[in-house]
């Protein structure tokens, strides 16, 4: 079955310490987007990439890196930067569509992340 | 700037009563128009979604809702709760400044609990 992986589920960081969020889709999209969950927030975009080898920042960029080396990957890195690191990280893909179109989102199941 | 508003963060419904819950979205134009759900500590996953071949869309779980263009509005109801609908429920409208296609914005969201 096709379908979007995120991996770990639970990660557990130090502070100062950076770390990496895994997202793996064998759905043959082309797009993949990475979010934060925050209770009572809804989801704000990090980065998001239309096309292998390009990505762009989304509105809370900072202290986020991402790398789209492989259309099937889209790893998110939390660097040390991050301040309040601590949330719910959401990976999702989606088809690339023409302007004006639109399939929707395809979610991973989530990655919790806990500073202690 | 395109939004999406979905009027209550909270919304309560006892078990078998009419579920409703209010999105309003800001386009000059007819916009994509998704529903997500989300469970405790899992992804978002789609519900519904409005591509204008019919303003009356029906979705999993018994949900459906409708498109009113003069009211700009895709509120989301089901005829009787049941307690496995208690969950968050996100709006989200397709992205008008997107070239590539593809990328959504998504509203506050709304946690749906059902009273016994």
């Amino acid at each position: 079955d096709g379908g979007i992986t995120q991996s770990p589920k639970y990660l557990f960081r130090k502070e100062g310490q950076n770390v990496t969020l895994s997202c793996e889709q064998n759905l043959n999209h082309d797009a993949m987007y990475w979010y934060r969950q925050d209770p009572g927030q809804g989801l704000r975009l990090i980065y998001y990439s239309q096309i292998v080898n390009d990505f762009q920042k989304g509105d809370i960029a900072e202290g986020y890196s991402v790398s789209r080396e492989k259309k099937e990957s889209f790893p998110l890195t939390v660097t040390s930067a991050q301040k309040n690191p601590t949330a719910f990280y959401l990976c999702a893909s989606s088809i690339a569509a023409n302007p004006g179109t639109n399939y929707g989102y395809t979610f991973g199941s989530g990655t919790r992340l806990t500073v202690v | 700037a395109q939004s999406v508003t979905q009027l209550g963060s909270h919304v309560s419904v006892s078990e078998g009563a009419l579920v409703l819950l209010r999105c309003n979205y800001s386009s000059s134009v007819p916009p994509y128009l998704f529903w997500y759900v989300q469970y405790p500590n899992q992804g978002l996953q789609l519900l519904l979604k409005y591509t204008s071949a019919a303003t009356l869309v029906k979705g999993i779980n018994g949900f459906e809702a409708e498109f009113k263009k003069s009211e700009t509005s895709f509120h989301l109801t089901k005829p009787s709760a049941h307690m496995s609908d208690a969950a968050e429920y996100f709006c989200a409208v397709s992205d008008l400044k997107d070239n590539q296609g593809g990328k959504l914005i998504f509203g506050q969201g709304t946690e749906l609990s059902v009273k016994p």
